[in-house]
């Protein structure tokens, strides 16, 4: 997980509240990942970014869930009004180049637990 | 559309004894595949990955995966397993003709290697 930072670990919310989730690639990395894992669904895509663009956001939920990551500072997972569904683990990954691939380093994840 | 499969929810193996993980994928073109392991409230760990070439790939902690064209497969195995392999394992896809990269995740496979 070396390079990739993120914040808090874990994250406590009563329903209703606002959650963020911050992401720090290793400075110079431009591309971000978010995906969210729940437990017996495996790990779900849900937003790529570069620097102050979203690149793809298919799999980010219609309503409650936005994303940013400006050109200063770190990525944001933003997700407003949680609910119990809510609860997951939300991973940051960026892209790391490797024997000529490009392959996704992960950060250790925010563990976020709506009561 | 690409998708990943990961048929068995977990594995049991005795310590000594060699491990199979299984994953099966579907891509449109030709696939770029990788393999991750999770070990408990923490990121995923690249493994190994498939580009191109040998069918055979080597990763880390001895692990190894093997690339099958026909049968749309790519089977993690290690010769001997240890207590410390147990963990949670992805397998994940992505296709080399798509425009941006964005990976698709398996369900993960729980091993648990026997004293």
């Amino acid at each position: 997980n070396a390079g990739v930072m993120q914040n808090p670990r874990h994250l406590v919310r009563r329903r209703g509240q606002e959650a963020r989730l911050r992401c720090s690639p290793v400075k110079g990395h431009s591309h971000v990942y978010w995906y969210r894992q729940l437990p017996e669904e495996g790990l779900k895509f849900m937003v790529y970014l570069q620097k102050e663009n979203i690149i793809d956001e298919s799999g980010m939920p219609k309503e409650r869930f936005s994303a940013e990551f400006p050109k200063e500072g770190p990525s944001i997972l933003r997700i407003q009004q949680v609910v119990r569904g809510d609860s997951a683990a939300y991973f940051c990954a960026t892209l790391r180049e490797l024997s000529g691939a490009n392959v996704l380093t992960f950060g250790a994840g925010s563990r976020l637990t709506v009561l | 559309a690409q998708s990943v499969a990961q048929p068995e929810d977990q594995v049991n193996v005795a310590e000594g004894n060699p491990l199979t993980v299984k994953c099966t994928y579907s891509v449109s073109g030709n696939p770029y595949l990788f393999w991750y392991v999770q070990y408990p409230n923490r990121g995923l760990q690249f493994l190994l990955k498939y580009i191109t070439g040998d069918n055979l790939v080597k990763g880390s902690y001895g692990f190894e995966a093997e690339f099958n064209k026909s049968q749309t497969s790519f089977h993690l195995k290690k010769p001997s397993a240890l207590v410390s392999d147990s963990a949670l394992y992805f397998c994940a896809v992505r296709d080399s003709s798509g425009g941006s990269y964005i990976p698709t995740f398996g369900r993960g496979t729980s091993l648990i290697v026997h004293p």
